[in-house]
């Protein structure tokens, strides 16, 4: 059984950096194939893909946030990190993982990030 | 603005079927079998319907299927029911550059 959680801080001010962590457990992320990916969903907007990191620790980004984003992994963990600096409210949203080998086939249940001062 | 389009609103009633689409370029949609569906109740996370097109994973009714022409890809859901209703979001892959991409959403209502 796949699971997700996604954890870290339900506030930030303008300006900090945001650290979300993925803790999953029912498979490794070292299988080949297998990626865990970070989405997120401003309230009452559109899914946005953020980042992805695979089994063999290639790692994609949003072209558009890439330069304000970092994924990594730690497979002895199971855990994926997302890192997101100079945070805006315009971030403030549901910041989901999901793996990833057929489509986004598991999800967490999404973290409710809120940017303000 | 969101990189896939999709209609923002569909409806129809229980027993009906409806199709949504998914419109984007020869650069994700047109170009890669990568197109995945997901259903999203108020609330909750997304789940994963459709994946490739016009595979269904393990336990989504039959009643979902997908489908591709060139840059625009469907997802049909006969003999519509009331649980039906959620909004409904693409995803393509869309190149090494790119990489993922959403579409802005449907909303399906069950009249």
């Amino acid at each position: 059984q796949i699971t997700l959680k996604e954890s870290g801080p339900t506030l930030v001010k303008p300006t900090q950096t945001l650290t979300l962590t993925c803790t999953f457990s029912g498979f490794s992320l070292s299988t080949s194939g297998v990626g865990v990916g970070w989405i997120r969903q401003p309230p009452g907007k559109a899914l946005e893909w953020l980042a992805l990191i695979y089994w063999d620790d290639d790692k994609r980004y949003s072209p558009s946030l890439k330069s304000r984003l970092t994924i990594t992994k730690d497979t002895s963990k199971n855990q994926v990190v997302l890192t997101m600096t100079n945070m805006d409210p315009v971030d403030t949203a549901t910041y989901y993982c999901a793996h990833r080998l057929t489509g986004f086939d598991y999800w967490g249940q999404g973290t409710l990030v809120t940017v303000s001062s | 603005q969101s990189a896939l389009t999709q209609p923002p609103s569909a409806s129809g009633s229980p027993g009906q079927s409806v199709t949504i689409s998914c419109t984007g370029t020869s650069s994700d949609v047109g170009g890669y079998n990568y197109v995945s569906w997901y259903q999203q109740h108020p609330g909750k996370a997304p789940k994963l319907m459709i994946y490739e097109v016009s595979k269904r994973p393990s336990g989504v009714p039959d009643r979902f299927s997908g489908s591709k022409s060139g840059n625009t890809a469907s997802l049909t859901v006969s003999g519509l029911q009331a649980e039906d209703e959620a909004d409904y979001y693409c995803n393509s892959y869309a190149g090494s550059n790119n990489f993922e991409v959403f579409g802005g959403g449907t909303k399906l209502t069950v009249l």
